[in-house]
């Protein structure tokens, strides 16, 4: 089993419409996480963290789940720029940083 | 402020060859991770650098080295280069547990 499972998707999305999708992990102990998006041959950005309250930025909404061991990304309102793939974050450690990253999550918005 | 810079941005390289990429971080981050990204795949931790110290791994070959100068500069060199080795290569610098920040990449290609 994969540390960080994603459905690949692709998710196609009327513009306007409200998306979700999740990402499983399997280190029960993971400490932090975060959704990064990623456009088409270019680096990764971090898009939010993931708290375990859950946390909005806009249109943009994480969720943790940790007794299931998933994250949710709920985008409202779709824009044509929010096509991407979304990338799932884990750090597994208390110390360090290093991120173990899910296959990502691609998502069109069409008009 | 500067972000993450990465040099060079493309480089082709024959089998058999050596590699030598360079990533300058973020202003105030004191760690570097390096991460290995095939196409349509999420990024794979290579290793990451502390007070010039290697301090994590993955699941990478010898063959993949790096260092860390006390500027907190990093290299990452590749030996005896295989075809598989063709990827875009991402630096990531990090301070404590902050979300890390990447590079635009180096796009290596082993012909």
């Amino acid at each position: 089993r994969k540390e960080v499972e994603q459905d690949p998707g692709p998710f196609n999305v009327p513009e306007g419409a409200t998306v979700a999708f999740n990402c499983t992990y399997s280190n029960s102990a993971s400490q932090s996480f975060f959704w990064y998006r990623q456009d088409c041959r270019k680096e990764p950005k971090l898009l939010m963290s993931v708290y375990s309250s859950g946390n909005e930025d806009g249109r943009f909404t994480a969720q943790l789940n940790r007794a299931s061991q998933y994250i949710s990304l709920l985008i409202r309102d779709s824009k044509l720029s929010d096509s991407a793939t979304y990338l799932c974050v884990v750090n597994p450690r208390a110390a360090g940083n290093k991120l173990t990253f899910g296959g990502g999550t691609r998502v069109l918005v069409k008009p | 402020d500067a972000g993450v810079t990465q040099s060079p941005t493309h480089l082709i390289k024959t089998r058999g060859q050596q590699v030598t990429l360079r990533c300058s971080p973020k202003s105030g981050h004191d760690t570097v991770s390096w991460y290995q990204q095939a196409l349509g795949q999420g990024p794979q931790f290579i290793f990451q650098y502390y007070e010039e110290e290697e301090r994590q791994r993955g699941n990478f070959p010898d063959r993949f080295s790096g260092h860390q100068f006390p500027n907190y500069s990093s290299e990452l060199n590749v030996n005896a280069l295989l075809l598989g080795d063709s990827a875009l290569y991402l630096c990531a610098s990090s301070f404590g547990r902050q979300a890390a920040f990447f590079g635009q990449g180096t796009r290596l290609t082993v012909v």
